[in-house]
């Protein structure tokens, strides 16, 4: 069964913090690992990673991936308040003739206090 | 484009009722899936098509729990009879071929 995990489960900080957000995974045939953002709505998303190594950066957000470790970091620096959200790791995966699975992590919700 | 659409966005039934979820993917998106999302377990794919045929139904959590695509436009869940351990956030998406995922806004579903 595939399984993905987040950690920490939450994490509450004060503005101008830096944060790193763990995921972790184990999977049969991985295509690529994608970041999602959630606030009071669907997931938007935040980055995909294929590659091990090279890092996806937008503003002040950046995410790597490990495929040798079967790990992603999500960074924030300078944590804003908007920032607070439940931060979703998933894992896309194929089989077969199927395609495009995706498995989620539990979630990281975090806060961040002015 | 008006993105995924789900309807309705909010749902209040009794136990016992059936209660039927909508979704209407982006054009051109040949992948749907159906999430479910509760505190406890998070978010969990129940069913996902390609080109509107069920791929992968293992999620599907018994079944009083189904699903349709009749056609590339829309796809149903329904429940029947539904029961309090039902609610939680019903979340479709859909993909072009397994990227680009676009989640609808939801339907939060409450069994009384």
């Amino acid at each position: 069964e595939d399984k993905v995990v987040q950690s920490p489960l939450s994490l509450v900080v004060h503005e101008g913090d830096t944060v790193t957000l763990n995921c972790s995974y184990e999977v049969t045939n991985f295509r690529s690992l994608l970041w999602y953002k959630q606030e009071k709505k669907a997931p938007t998303f935040l980055f995909m990673l294929t590659s091990s190594g090279i890092e996806k950066k937008s503003g002040r957000l950046s995410s790597i991936l490990d495929k040798k470790e079967l790990f992603s970091i999500l960074n924030i620096t300078a944590t804003q308040t908007g920032d607070s959200a439940v931060y979703l790791c998933a894992v896309v995966t194929a089989g077969g003739t199927s395609y495009g699975k995706l498995t989620f992590g539990q979630g990281t919700i975090l806060t961040v206090h002015p | 484009d008006a993105g995924v659409i789900q309807s309705p966005r909010h749902e209040v039934t009794e136990m016992g009722q059936e209660v039927t979820l909508r979704c209407k993917p982006i054009s051109g998106h040949d992948y749907l899936f159906w999430y479910r999302q509760t505190m406890m377990r998070g978010l969990e794919l129940l069913i996902y098509f390609n080109n509107n045929v069920p791929i992968d139904d293992s999620g599907m959590p018994e079944d009083r729990f189904s699903a349709k695509m009749p056609n590339a436009s829309f796809s149903t869940l329904k429940i029947q009879p539904s029961e309090p351990r039902d609610s939680a956030v019903y979340f479709c998406a859909s993909s072009p071929s397994g990227y680009g995922y676009t989640f609808g806004s939801g339907t939060r579903l409450t069994v009384v």
